[in-house]
């Protein structure tokens, strides 16, 4: 069974920094590429960034590019985000996803989230 | 950026009624087109991929057809666990995109 646990959130100031965590389990975590997803209060879902199963391509929604880096140890099977220079409208709850197995494929599952605030 | 647009924002249904949701593309993304079901407090998940696939453990209820920019979920006949938000997702290219949902609510 495939699981996704993210850990990181909190509580951080306009201008601060923060890195999430996603410790995967159930798959052969190095075959897939991997997603961040958020969904800032009562809006819908917003893709941020994916990374390739063994890391050697990246890609970063427009709005968290420069700002934002996704990674990956897939002698661990842990995803990360590290999330810089962060600003009010960044504040979301983090979605760590898999996705299925390929180039450009869907999401096909889900982590149950993070909390992001950032607040002054 | 490829814009995905879902109608209605909100579908008010009673239980055993069919449900028709739609996700239309501002072009053309062949039938790259997954559905996703989201409840309240909880993390999405993923019912239809590639347009038409049901995910696994998905009920047969649940249906997706279309292609191009026009898209439909089905679910033919309401259970009380079917209310929740839909969110429609392609991946053809980079931005992935998700549409803005559907709100499927209890008449």
């Amino acid at each position: 069974e495939v699981q996704l646990v993210e850990s990181g959130g909190g509580l951080v100031q306009p201008g601060g920094s923060l890195r999430l965590s996603c410790a995967a389990s159930g798959f052969s975590f190095s075959n897939y590429a991997m997603s961040w997803v958020r969904q800032a209060p009562g809006k819908g879902l917003d893709w941020v960034s994916t990374i390739s199963g063994r890391a050697v391509n990246t890609y970063y929604a427009d709005s968290v590019k420069g700002r934002f880096t996704i990674s990956r140890d897939n002698s661990t099977n842990t995803l990360y985000l590290q999330m810089n220079s962060l600003r009010a409208e960044d504040t979301a709850v983090y979605y760590c996803a898999k996705d299925d197995h390929g180039y450009l494929r869907p999401i096909d599952s889900w982590g149950q989230g993070t909390v992001v605030t950032v607040s002054s | 950026e490829i814009i995905l647009t879902q109608s209605p924002v909100t579908l008010s249904l009673s239980l055993g009624e069919r449900a028709t949701l739609s996700c239309r593309a501002s072009q053309s993304i062949s039938r790259y087109l997954a559905w996703h079901q989201q409840k309240p407090g909880q993390a999405p998940r993923l019912l239809i991929y590639d347009a038409s696939n049901r995910a696994a453990g998905i009920p047969a209820r649940f249906s997706g057809s279309g292609s191009g920019p026009d898209f439909t979920l089905t679910i033919s006949s309401l259970e009380p666990e079917d209310f929740a938000i839909y969110y429609c997702q392609q991946y053809t290219n980079w931005p992935i995109t998700f549409g803005q949902g559907t709100r499927l609510e209890l008449k």
